[in-house]
């Protein structure tokens, strides 16, 4: 069974600093991921996805991430951390099927903390 | 556009209590998903509903969990009676589905049970 793996549990970044949160999954099968935001007593918004095509995604806020099919990971990065992405970020995937596609699978979150 | 609406936004009950949630998907959305949320976790799906027909409901605890979505729009979820350990957020989310891979999902903002 599909699972994802968000090796971070925190991350601390200064503001302006470069941040990158990592995202591995289990299966080599092909997929489809995609990176949720959570804020504080929010719902999750979609900040981006991979479904197919260039691997390297440009999402909303100025996150990116790219797809790396053979060390299964999608790694989420921003250039430049401002405090208002203080937030949970969540890694999710999916596999595919011939008509459809797998359940969703989320990854147990990355707390990132932007420090004045 | 109203986003995903949940109701609740609060529920505290006693054990062995039922407890009902109600969610109203965004307006043509054709896919309802039902998460439970523990503290410092992802999502975990509980079921999956395309229109009217739950497509997914493998995680679903029977037993003790029952979902409806009368009419393919709003969705109901059901827990009789509550335990302990049902003590979560409880998201809803809708998507439309375009056909080729999973839709952006739209989150509600939750529903946070307390089971004493």
């Amino acid at each position: 069974a599909q699972s994802v793996t968000q090796l971070d549990s925190q991350v601390p970044v200064f503001e302006e600093a470069p941040v990158e949160l990592r995202c591995n999954y289990s299966s080599s099968v092909s997929v489809y991921l995609f990176w949720y935001v959570q804020y504080p007593n929010q719902g999750l918004q979609l900040l981006l996805k991979y479904l197919s095509g260039s691997t390297l995604v440009k999402g909303i806020n100025g996150f990116e991430a790219e797809f790396n099919k053979s060390q299964t990971s999608f790694h989420l990065r921003k250039p430049s951390v401002h405090i208002s992405d203080t937030a949970e970020y969540f890694c999710a995937v999916s596999d595919r099927g011939k008509t459809s596609y797998d359940k969703v699978i989320f990854g147990p979150g990355t707390s990132l903390s932007v420090i004045p | 556009e109203a986003g995903v609406v949940q109701s609740p936004r609060y529920k505290i009950i006693e054990k062995k209590q039922p407890v009902a949630f109600w969610c109203n998907p965004i307006s043509g959305h054709n896919t309802l998903y039902w998460y439970l949320q523990n503290l410092g976790q992802g999502p975990e799906l509980l079921i999956r509903y395309e229109n009217e027909e739950a497509v997914d409901d493998s995680q679903l605890p029977k037993d003790r969990f029952s979902a409806e979505r009368l009419k393919g729009v709003d969705s109901t979820l059901k827990i009789q009676p509550a335990e302990l350990g049902d003590s979560a957020v409880y998201l809803c989310a809708s998507s439309l589905d375009p056909g080729g891979g999973p839709g952006e999902q739209f989150f509600g903002p939750g529903t946070r049970l307390t089971v004493l």
